[in-house]
């Protein structure tokens, strides 16, 4: 069983706080990491994808990824009460396993 | 035209109906997907279209039937549910995997 593991929550973080939300994953052999941004009664959004070792920036948001410890995380810098919804983090494996979700409250 | 569509955006049937879901992309994706989420859980796939073929079914009740019309189109038709199998049904393309474009769900109550 491919499994993708996140901390349900929720993570409260003051505006203006880095949010720090984390993600491992159970097979060695994934080589495509996703985050998804999904808000209350919505469908998900693609916000970062990494392949590499290391940190990749978009904007406010830096995916990392340590394949060696089997973790991805997904660092928001300057959070904002806009960034409260459930984060998704999902591994391909022969398809995309999304993990449970972290949600998210940024609070002003 | 970056969107995929779905209609109808709610949808409540009985457990005797035919219904059917509908999905639309122009976006020149090869991939099409059926995704089923219930309250406060991850997207579940349910089947996966490449190039216009069935290419995963995830061990989905036969009262859930796929069709790829063409490659824009996206259907599911839907009988005989049970109510259990109320949820939001998410259509999804992608032209690389795992980099998926939803739409905005259809909202299924099965009474």
């Amino acid at each position: 069983q491919k499994e993708v593991e996140q901390n349900s929550g929720p993570l409260s973080v003051p505006e203006g706080a880095i949010a720090s939300l984390n993600c491992t994953y159970s097979d060695r052999g994934s080589q495509s990491f996703f985050w998804y941004r999904q808000y209350s009664g919505k469908s998900p959004e693609l916000i970062m994808f990494i392949y590499s070792n290391g940190d990749k920036e978009d904007g406010r948001f830096t995916a990392q990824l340590n394949k060696a410890s089997q973790y991805v995380s997904l660092l928001i810098r300057d959070s904002q009460p806009s960034d409260s919804a459930t984060y998704l983090c999902a591994v391909l494996y022969s398809t995309l396993t999304f993990g449970k979700g972290t949600m998210l409250l940024v609070s002003p | 035209d970056t969107e995929v569509t779905q209609t109808p955006k709610h949808l409540v049937m009985g457990m005797t109906n035919k219904k059917s879901l509908k999905c639309e992309q122009h976006m020149g994706h090869r991939a099409m997907y059926w995704y089923k989420q219930k309250a406060k859980k991850p997207p579940e796939l349910m089947f996966v279209y490449s190039y216009e073929k069935l290419s995963i079914n995830e061990s989905v009740p036969s009262r859930f039937s796929p069709e790829c019309p063409n490659s824009s189109l996206l259907n599911l038709h839907l009988h005989a549910l049970q109510p259990e199998d109320s949820a939001l049904y998410l259509c999804a393309s992608s032209q690389s995997p795992g980099e998926l474009f939803f739409g905005e769900g259809s909202r299924l109550t099965v009474l």
